[in-house]
């Protein structure tokens, strides 16, 4: 049992340039999302899914897109790279959380450093 | 809609001595409330959580937290530091996403460091 892997682990981009950043997860989490985290800011949510097919925008969606065909992975696209996106991205999933009578534990990725020049 | 604020962004204490990190937040919703850890070049470790019942949460490690309504707080402590305990600390609360499921929203985050 793998948990949450992220690929690659530091990445340097061109302004411009497009790339995918990988998750994948082996615990049939239906809920997945990408967070980055920036110094004094925290972790901001960029994307997240409730499951293959479903996706929904985060509090900082522009310039990222996503997608999710399957229930293990849940990849994320830099379609044209800007210096403001250099920051640490963490992949997280859980077991979908219905109403609110249950909560679960978010399980994080080691995370990707990205810098876009 | 839901918000956190930590207290704080760097806290020092002394090898042995109270860690207390602050946390106040603001929800909507009855809240359900997270501490995470991170240690250095790792991703985020669930400490502890808050959803009903029993106020005062235990965590890993040693750290505790209590859930106060009337002071919408949920303070991280922890009675005698360890070397250990330097990271960095997030709290998070949730909240109802666009699908009706829990979405959490963090801190800015706490860096503590243990002096010997």
């Amino acid at each position: 049992n793998a948990g949450v892997t992220q690929t690659p682990k530091f990445q340097v981009l061109k302004t411009g340039q497009s790339m995918t950043l990988q998750c994948a997860q082996d615990m049939n989490h239906e809920y997945m999302s990408w967070y980055r985290q920036d110094p004094g800011m925290g972790l901001r949510l960029i994307h997240y899914s409730v499951g293959a097919g479903i996706t929904d925008q985060g509090e900082v969606p522009n310039g990222y897109n996503v997608s999710r065909s399957t229930t293990e992975d849940f990849p994320l696209r830099l379609l044209s790279a800007a210096p403001s996106q250099t920051s640490v991205y963490f992949c997280a999933s859980s077991y979908r959380m219905t109403g609110r009578s249950s909560t679960d534990t978010q399980y994080f990725g080691p995370g990707t450093r990205l810098t876009v020049l | 809609a839901q918000s956190v604020t930590q207290l704080g962004s760097h806290v020092s204490v002394s090898e042995g001595a109270l860690v207390l990190l602050r946390c106040n937040y603001s929800s909507s919703v009855p809240p359900y409330l997270f501490w995470y850890v991170q240690y250095p070049n790792q991703g985020l470790q669930l400490l502890l959580k808050y959803t009903t019942g029993a106020t005062l949460v235990k965590g890993i490690n040693g750290f505790e937290a209590e859930f106060k309504k009337s002071e919408t707080s949920f303070h991280l402590t922890k009675p005698s530091a360890h070397m250990s305990d330097a990271a960095e600390y997030f709290c998070a609360v949730s909240g109802i996403s666009n699908f009706g499921n829990e979405k959490l929203t963090f801190g800015t985050g706490t860096r503590l460091t243990i002096i010997p």
